[in-house]
Formats: C-alpha cells, sequence, structure tokens
C-alpha cells in the first residue's frame, strides 16, 4: 500500500523566512500529487496540485512544489512566509492507476510569528 | 457556487447510537469521497460513491459503517452502535468526474464526538 510522509509535524516560522515542508511518497508508479492547506476553522482548501509536465508546479497564495521523481519527493516551497500562512499542511498522493482514492500524509502545522 | 457542506458540523453521541453525517456534493458534482481524520494522524479514505452506486468502500470498516449516496439528496455516512474510537473528523468530499484528472473539493468536515 502507498504510503505518504511529512517529516516535520511542526514548524515554527518568523515572517519573511523561507519555508520548505517535505513530503515523500511509497508509490512507484505513475502518481498525481496535491497539498492541501487547513487554515484555522476552515477546511481543507487545494494549494496545488501535479498531474503531468513541468515538475516546478505554481500554487496560490505565493506557494510552488517541486516534483523530484527519482527521490519520491514533492516538497512545498515559500520564499518569503507570512502571519497569514499559519496553517495546516497537508500532502496527498492518488496512485493515478485507475484509483482514485488519496493518501494523506499526517500533516505539518505551520507557525508564523509576527 | 457553494462549496461542499456537510452537517452536522459537531455531533455528540453516547455509545451505541447511531451517528448519521450528510454531505452534499458541489453543484455538478457527481462524485463523492469520505474520510476519516483520527486524532494526529492524516486523513484516511473510506468509501467513493457516484449517484446510487458505491464504487469502492475498501477503507470502511466492515462492520456498523455505512454509506449511500441517492438519486436525490445528500451523500448519508452512517455509523451504528458507535463506540469510543470512532470519535474523529469525518470530511467528504467531492468531483465532478473520477479522482485521477480533478481534484477533489473537501468540505468542513463533522466531528464526531462518542462519550
Amino acid at each position: 500500500a502507498q504510503s505518504v510522509s511529512q517529516h516535520n509535524h511542526h514548524v515554527i516560522l518568523s515572517e519573511a523566512a523561507s519555508l520548505e515542508l517535505g513530503c515523500n511518497y511509497s508509490y512507484g508508479g505513475t502518481v498525481n500529487l496535491f497539498w492541501y492547506v487547513q487554515y484555522p476553522g476552515q477546511h481543507l482548501q487545494l494549494l496545488l496540485k501535479y498531474f503531468s509536465g513541468d515538475p516546478l508546479v505554481k500554487g496560490i497564495k505565493g506557494f510552488e512544489a517541486e516534483f523530484i521523481k527519482s527521490k519520491f519527493s514533492f516538497n512545498l516551497r515559500k520564499p518569503s512566509v507570512q502571519w497569514s500562512d499559519t496553517a495546516e499542511y497537508f500532502c496527498a498522493v492518488n496512485s493515478g492507476a485507475g484509483s482514485y482514492q488519496l493518501t494523506f500524509g499526517k500533516g505539518t502545522k505551520l507557525s508564523v510569528i509576527p | 457556487n457553494a462549496g461542499v457542506m456537510q452537517n452536522p458540523r459537531h455531533l455528540v453521541r453516547r455509545r451505541g447510537q447511531e451517528a448519521r453525517l450528510r454531505c452534499s456534493p458541489m453543484k455538478g458534482h457527481s462524485h463523492v469521497y469520505w474520510y476519516r481524520q483520527l486524532p494526529e494522524e492524516g486523513l484516511k479514505f473510506m468509501v467513493y460513491l457516484q449517484k446510487e452506486n458505491i464504487i469502492d468502500e475498501s477503507g470502511m470498516p466492515k462492520e456498523r459503517f455505512s454509506a449511500e449516496f441517492p438519486k436525490e439528496g445528500p451523500s448519508i455516512l452512517r455509523i451504528q452502535q458507535v463506540v469510543r474510537g470512532d470519535s474523529a473528523a469525518y470530511f467528504c468530499a467531492s468531483s465532478p468526474r473520477d479522482g485521477q484528472s480533478y481534484e477533489q473539493y473537501f468540505g468542513p468536515g463533522t466531528r464526531l464526538t462518542v462519550t
């Protein structure tokens, strides 16, 4: 069964610091990759997605992620975080081979200090 | 365009009671997915439904849990004879087509507490 690992449980940054959240998955075939964000008290929202093509994906609010197939990774980055980025971030994988269920990582809580 | 709606947002049940969780997909979406999030865990897939059909229930516990998505009305996740271990957040998602090519849009979740 496929699995998704998010390396950091809780990340604390000051405003304007750069962000990188790690995500690794265990499936060896074709994958679709997602990052979702959950702001306090709100539902999961899609930040960005990768299905095919350019492995550097740009999402909303200045976030981007890079798919590195050889490393089974899809790390999320943002050059300069804001206090409003405080949220929980989830990496998710869909194997894409007749499967539609998403496999989620455990999430990373990001706290940005003003 | 309204998003995925779930109700209730919070549900408290005593052990042995039934819990019914409702999900209305986004307008135009005919595919519904249910996920469960236990404390300190990521979301776990439970079931995938289309109108009047259960497509994949491989993530559903074998007993006490059932799901439906009727021709009319919301999708329902039913948990019979709840136990404390059922306490979790239950999320519904929808997509216009199957999730292979379209992202899933999530509702706010129902937080079930079993006392």
